[in-house]
């Protein structure tokens, strides 16, 4: 089982359209938990770090269910410029960082 | 520029060959990390050093692979007698050591085409 679960997508959705990405992790010992963004062909981007509170930033609000280890990402009123693969990423055993296989997110005109 | 650099940005080399690649952190960052990446994948870990110490493996680094970072500032990942298996994306990033909840800056990659 991987460390990191993610549905692969693609999401095909219309601009203005509110979407959410869900990811899974297997150990429960995970200490912190992020989202990142890629573009196509570029490097990982810090989108942002996910609280066990609950964090917004924007349009982007991430959520922690350490019961459930899930964590998810909403992303209210898409822009054409969220296009782009959003990587689910844990660490645990300090300092040592999971990937999910990331969710392809496709935002049309 | 003052990110996370690497060189070079693409090689292209026969297998058997070997080959190293460079990444030079953000400055005052002693956190730094070197993963692999395929298509439709996510960045899979392979090293991680603090300062010069490198303090973790991936079982992914088989022998062939070796990592260095002599004086804590930049650091090169050498890949001997390549395989076609080795062709992916190799992704370095750096992090500044201030505790949890830490940001990782990447570089641009180095994409490895072994034919």
């Amino acid at each position: 089982r991987k460390e990191v679960e993610q549905d692969p997508g693609p999401f095909n959705v219309p601009e203005g359209a509110t979407v959410a990405f869900n990811c899974t992790y297997s150990n429960s010992a995970s200490q912190s938990f992020f989202w990142y963004r890629q573009d196509c062909r570029k490097e990982p981007k810090l989108l942002m770090s996910v609280y066990s509170s609950g964090n917004e930033d924007g349009r982007f609000t991430a959520q922690l269910n350490r019961a459930s280890q899930y964590i998810s990402l909403l992303i209210r009123d898409s822009k054409l410029s969220d296009s782009a693969t959003y990587l689910c990423v844990v660490e645990y055993n300090f300092n040592k960082f999971y990937f999910g296989s990331g969710t392809k997110l496709n935002v049309k005109p | 520029d003052t990110g996370v650099s690497q060189d070079p940005r693409h090689k292209i080399t026969k297998r058997g060959q070997n080959v190293t690649f460079r990444c030079d952190p953000i400055s005052e960052h002693n956190r730094l990390y070197w993963y692999r990446q395929t298509l439709g994948q996510g960045p899979e870990f392979l090293t991680y050093f603090q300062n010069e110490a490198q303090l973790e493996k991936s079982r992914l680094l088989s022998d062939r692979f070796s990592a260095e970072r002599p004086k804590g500032s930049f650091s090169t990942l050498e890949i001997q007698r390549t395989e076609q298996g080795d062709s992916a994306m190799y992704l370095c990033a750096s992090s500044p050591n201030q505790g949890r909840q830490e940001t990782q800056y990447f570089g641009p990659g180095t994409r490895l085409l072994v034919l």
